[in-house]
C-alpha cells in the first residue's frame, strides 16, 4: 500500500523567514497531494493541493511543488508569520484513500 | 455551507465499555470517511463510505469497531469494548467525490481510562 514519509518533524523559524516541509510517497499511482494545517485542538484544514499533472502551484505565500519521477512533494511558506505556527500534514491520494504523513510542527518565532 | 458535524466533542469512558460517535457530512457529499488520530500522529483512515456502501475498511479493527451509514447520509462509528489504546481523536470527513478535497469535522476526543 501507499506510504508517506514527512520531514522534518519539527521546524522552528524566525518571523519573515521561509519554511520548507518535504514528503515522499511510495505508490506512483497516487494522483492528488493535499496539505493540511492543524492548529492545536482544531480540525485539519486544507491549505493547498496539487494534482499529478501539475508540477507547481502557488497561492499567495504558500506554494507546493511535485516531482513525480522522484515521488516527492514539498510545501513552501514564504514570509512566515506567527499565525503560521501549527502542525502541517501532507497526504497522498490513492484510489480515493488519503494516506497522511506524520506531521511537521512549525513554530514561527516573532 | 454548513460544515461536517460531529458529536459528542469529548467522551471519557472506562476500558471495556462501549461508545458511539455520530457524523453528519456536508449536504450532497457522497463520500464519508472516519479517521483515527492518535496524539502526535497523522490521521489514519478507518473506513470509507461511498453513499451507504463501504469502499475501504481495511484498517478498521473489526473485532471491536463497527460503522454504518444508513440512507447514505449520517454515519455512526462504534467501539465495543474499548481499550486504552483507542484513546484518540476520531475525525469524520466528507467529500463530493473520492479524489478531491476532504472536509473535516471538529472531531471527538476519546479518552479511555
Amino acid at each position: 500500500g501507499e506510504n508517506v514519509e514527512q520531514h522534518p518533524s519539527t521546524l522552528s523559524v524566525q518571523e519573515g523567514d521561509s519554511a520548507v516541509i518535504k514528503c515522499t510517497y511510495s505508490d506512483s499511482a497516487s494522483n492528488y497531494f493535499p496539505w493540511y494545517k492543524q492548529e492545536l485542538g482544531k480540525r485539519p484544514q486544507l491549505i493547498i493541493d496539487i494534482r499529478s499533472n501539475v508540477g507547481e502551484k502557488k497561492d499567495q505565500r504558500i506554494a507546493v511543488t511535485l516531482n513525480k519521477t522522484a515521488k516527492h512533494f514539498s510545501l513552501h511558506i514564504t514570509e512566515t508569520q506567527p499565525e503560521d505556527s501549527a502542525v502541517y500534514f501532507c497526504a497522498a491520494n490513492l484510489g480515493g484513500k488519503l494516506i497522511f504523513g506524520q506531521g511537521t510542527e512549525l513554530s514561527v518565532k516573532p | 455551507e454548513a460544515g461536517v458535524a460531529q458529536s459528542p466533542r469529548y467522551k471519557i469512558i472506562e476500558k471495556r465499555q462501549s461508545v458511539a460517535f455520530w457524523c453528519n457530512p456536508i449536504s450532497g457529499h457522497a463520500t464519508l470517511y472516519w479517521y483515527q488520530q492518535i496524539l502526535g500522529q497523522g490521521p489514519k483512515l478507518l473506513i470509507q463510505f461511498q453513499n451507504n456502501g463501504v469502499v475501504d475498511d481495511s484498517q478498521l479493527p473489526k473485532d471491536r469497531f463497527s460503522a454504518e451509514r444508513l440512507k447514505g447520509v449520517d454515519s455512526t462509528l462504534k467501539i465495543q469494548p474499548a481499550k486504552l489504546e483507542d484513546s484518540a481523536v476520531y475525525l469524520c470527513a466528507s467529500s463530493y467525490g473520492g479524489a478531491g478535497e476532504q472536509y473535516f469535522g471538529p472531531g471527538t476526543r476519546l479518552t479511555v481510562t
